[in-house]
């Protein structure tokens, strides 16, 4: 089945610091989606994005369909930011999850 | 709107109990999916429900069954909980399945 790879799997950073998370995965995808699972468990949809670039705000996106991957990037990061950041893809009925990438921002 | 609902938030159940997780959404979602989250792992699906009347397995269905009472609600029933079943527990809903899905605020289930 389709595999899902994040990186990388753990982040320190400083308050103010810039970062980029990826996503990989092995197969042609129907859609993609980010998600940010706060330290209190809730997941907050960041971006629906099969292809192209997005932005909201000091959050971005880009996926390229063509060679498998997705970017998330961070700019000026908050504490808030805190938490696990997933990437989430479809082909057809399926849909997978990576692991994560948990991301911890310091004062 | 309140969005994507689930009863209770927390609930801890003996080997061998039963009992059936709720799931509502008010956004007009056609589709509704019931996943688990495991420590350390991203969240994988059980059961979807494409559209009001059809349900089909995902990738972890065994041990569960589902209801799609109504296009609102979803349930998720665990009829012989075994430990194995401890898990925090998503309910999410789309337009359709190629749309962003949005998830509710889990239930966490601990099974003794």
């Amino acid at each position: 089945g389709i595999q899902v790879e994040q990186s990388p799997p753990d982040l320190i950073l400083q308050e103010g610091a810039n970062s980029t998370l990826r996503c990989n995965f092995s197969d042609s995808v129907n859609n993609l989606q980010w998600f940010h699972q706060n330290p209190w468990g809730q997941l907050i949809n960041l971006f629906y994005i099969p292809s192209g670039t997005k932005q909201n705000g000091r959050l971005s996106a880009t996926t390229v369909a063509t060679e498998r991957y997705s970017l998330l990037y961070i700019s000026s990061s908050q504490t808030t930011d805190s938490g696990v950041y997933f990437c989430a893809v479809r082909k057809q009925d399926k849909i997978i999850f990576g692991k994560g990438t948990r991301l911890h921002i310091l004062p | 709107n309140a969005g994507v609902t689930q009863t209770p938030k927390f609930q801890v159940l003996k080997t061998g109990q039963s009992m059936t997780l709720q799931c509502a959404q008010d956004m007009n979602h056609n589709s509704m999916y019931w996943y688990r989250q495991d420590p350390g792992m991203g969240l994988r699906l059980i059961y979807y429900s494409a559209s009001e009347g059809t349900t089909d397995k995902g990738e972890v269905p065994n041990g569960y069954n589902v209801s799609r009472l109504n296009k609102r609600e979803f349930s998720l029933r665990l009829e012989s909980a075994a430990p194995s079943q401890t898990s925090v527990y998503f309910c999410a809903s789309s337009f359709s399945g190629s749309n962003e899905q949005f998830f509710g605020p889990g239930t966490r289930l601990t099974v003794l």
